[in-house]
């Protein structure tokens, strides 16, 4: 079956600009966790939707948000971006969300982000 | 709060060698611990999943390994080959609460 898809793949936004990311998961998958790496960071988690509500969310700043569809797909948005903002955004999906031992997380290829 | 550590930034061992890395975990132990690798601008993918209370997990030629005294992991690759250079990472979880992942091993297998 058909992986996590993520779009676009590279990107490049000004700084103050917005930017929208998609998700699309694997195919049966309600939940959709979205995490930002960078080398100085890691991987640090975002938030995570389960049937088109919120479930968890990281100690990010308000210009990162994020929604689900009914169909699972998810975006997130970035607003006024950062320099900092640069990074590997990458989703993930899985049956049941992060928060259940042995549910196994699917990851995309991640959307890169340069913010100059 | 909940931190990962992963001792090693970068690890180098000869092929055949079997390699062993270190995930430090701090304050409470996590009711699971997971291990993915990540290839260079790839998304991590899901390898292992140990329990609290399991002690050693298996998979081919893969082990992980959850001490709760220690508060540590380790994952050991055994028979190492260049295709197995990637960076590992260990992620902790707990139920109802999001995954954190440590900083990553690089490891480079060489031949």
């Amino acid at each position: 079956k058909a992986g996590v898809t993520q779009t676009p793949r590279y990107l490049i936004k000004t700084r103050g600009q917005q930017v929208t990311l998609s998700c699309s998961p694997i195919s049966g998958h309600r939940s959709v966790s979205w995490y930002q790496q960078t080398p100085g960071q890691g991987l640090q988690f975002l938030f995570e939707y389960f049937s088109e509500t919120q479930r968890n969310k990281g100690n990010f700043p308000g210009r990162f948000s994020g929604r689900q569809f009914s169909n699972s797909r998810s975006e997130m948005n970035v607003s006024t971006l950062e320099l900092g903002d640069s990074a590997l955004y990458l989703c993930a999906s899985s049956l049941e969300g992060t928060g259940r031992a042995g549910n196994t997380i699917y990851f995309g290829e991640g959307s890169w982000l340069t913010v100059v | 709060s909940q931190k990962i550590e992963q001792n090693s930034e970068a690890l180098n061992i000869q092929e055949g060698k079997t390699a062993t890395l270190t995930c430090n975990y701090t304050n409470y132990s996590p009711a699971y611990l997971q291990w993915y690798r990540q290839d260079p601008g790839r998304g991590p993918v899901f390898l292992l999943l140990i329990r609290e209370n399991e002690k050693e997990k298996r998979k081919e030629r893969l082990k992980v390994t959850f001490d709760t005294t220690l508060k540590q992991s380790l994952f050991h690759i055994t028979a190492s080959q260049p295709a197995d250079s990637a960076t590992y990472l260990c992620a902790r979880g707990n139920y109802g609460q999001n995954f954190v992942f440590g900083p990553g091993t690089r490891l480079s297998v060489l031949p």
